[in-house]
């Protein structure tokens, strides 16, 4: 069985500071992950994905991830806020046969403080 | 490239009426696609996932006679809304993956949203 816990379900940031979104996973076969993006009223756009490869995976919008295997984890920053990135952010674990099966966090809301 | 789209994007509807929702990709043939629900400030949900040309596979809790998947088409899938009623309002989010391209990639529609009066 595979999940995402998502910590946080509202992050405020102020403009220009650090983003840190955290994503826990549990997964009983090597998993994928993907963390994708949510603007009010629109489907979701991946930002950034890692499918076993290197554990720092860069993204989009200036956004990466790190995997880590011994907590099981796979956060999400951006050493700098704009207010564009004021969104809803979604992880998601995914096993490895395929892009089947997608399972979601709860999604972590965003805000950034002008 | 990978550009899923459906339609329409918002519709109101009466009770007991139903809805029908196209999910299509633009530029990929679509082997496998995806129907989520989404309840405002709430995660996606999978309701169910259709092969081309197969019955849709549901999720557990989803009544299948209720949402009516068809897959068709390597492009086009359908969720048909039945006798909706309010508690069916929602985002529906459809996304689509191919073999052939990006096979680790869900590519996601722009979502319907549904309310039902």
């Amino acid at each position: 069985a595979q999940s995402v816990t998502q910590l946080g379900s509202h992050v405020s940031v102020s403009e220009g500071a650090l983003v840190l979104l955290r994503c826990n996973y549990s997964s009983s076969v090597p998993p994928y992950l993907f963390w994708y993006v949510q603007y009010p009223n629109q489907g979701l756009q991946l930002l950034l994905k890692y499918t076993s490869a290197a554990t720092l995976v860069k993204g989009i919008n200036g956004f990466e991830a790190e995997f880590k295997k011994s907590e099981t984890s796979f956060h999400l920053t951006k050493p700098s806020a704009h207010m564009s990135d004021a969104a809803e952010y979604f992880c998601a674990v995914s096993d490895q046969t395929g892009a089947n099966n997608l399972f979601f966090g709860t999604g972590t809301r965003l805000t950034v403080i002008p | 490239g990978a550009v899923v789209s459906q339609h329409p994007s918002w519709v109101i509807c009466k009770s007991g009426t139903s809805v029908k929702i196209e999910c299509r990709s633009l530029d990929f043939q679509a082997t496998t696609m995806f129907w989520y629900r989404q309840f405002p400030k709430q995660s996606l949900m999978l309701m169910a996932t259709s092969n081309e040309g197969s019955k849709a596979t549901y999720e557990q809790g989803v009544e299948k006679d209720k949402f009516l998947i068809n897959h068709a088409s390597l492009t086009l899938s359908t969720l048909t809304v039945t006798s909706a009623h309010p508690e069916d309002s929602s985002f529906y989010i459809c996304s689509a993956s191919s073999l052939g391209r990006a096979s680790l990639e869900q590519f996601f529609g722009p979502g319907t949203r549904l309310t039902v009066l």
